[in-house]
């Protein structure tokens, strides 16, 4: 799988937008964009996930930049439960690839009250 | 959705001892897998269990010291074998959701403190 970029940590104010990036230069044409985040004490949980449009669902919004080398998860509201590690992963859903998730260090989020 | 239940949720073991750590599927999955994440870190996968075969295994894991089982389309275990402090971690199930496997679950993880 191809390798993601993602900073350290981010913070935020509660209630103000997020806007968490993710650098994949050699994504190829049948890697999918997904997001994962996991919660203090928790497992993983599946956030988003696109291939060149930007989608949104009721947890977030994903941007997927036109040359697909870089993408933004964009929570629109922080809220303090949305305290958690980001996981930006880059997975072949052509069919020939495999359903495992390859996890980078992600992006620690902490949000200020 | 898929609802995964772990079993132990948590654990202190003895040095040279083995546990098996069980994964409860509350629907049929093609797909299960098995993560360890270290203290501080990513998530590494182990392996994939596969149904009625052995399971396959990841660069640097080995069948004798993580034999895994999957009897079935719903369960799984685990075994941490002849366990060392280094194998102190949080061992985690997942399922693909669907059968294009959009989206992964897991479970709540299984914490292993080795002493």
């Amino acid at each position: 799988d191809a390798k993601t970029t993602q900073p350290n940590s981010m913070e935020s104010n509660e209630e103000e937008p997020v806007h968490l990036p993710c650098n994949h230069s050699t994504i190829s044409g049948t890697d999918y964009i997904h997001w994962y985040r996991q919660l203090p004490s928790q497992g993983p949980e599946y956030v988003i996930h696109g291939l060149t449009s930007n989608v949104n669902n009721r947890m977030a919004s994903l941007a997927i930049a036109e040359d697909r080398k870089s993408s933004t998860l964009i929570l629109h509201r922080a809220t303090l439960r949305d305290a958690a590690v980001y996981y930006c992963i880059l997975r072949d859903d052509s069919g020939a690839g495999s359903y495992q998730l390859t996890f980078g260090k992600g992006t620690k989020l902490s949000v200020i009250p | 959705s898929a609802v995964i239940s772990q079993k132990p949720s948590r654990d202190i073991c003895q040095r040279g001892t083995s546990l098996t750590i069980q994964c409860q599927v509350d629907s049929q999955v093609t797909m299960m897998f098995w993560y360890r994440q270290q203290p501080g870190q990513s998530l590494t996968l182990i392996a994939t269990a596969n149904q009625g075969s052995e399971a396959t295994y990841e660069s640097g894991f080995v069948i004798d010291k993580f034999p895994i089982s999957r009897p079935n389309l719903t369960f799984s275990t685990l075994t941490v074998s002849n366990m060392s402090p280094e194998d102190s971690s949080i061992y985690l199930c997942s399922v693909a959701g669907d059968r294009a496997g959009n989206t992964i679950y897991f479970g709540e993880g299984s914490w292993l403190t080795v002493v």
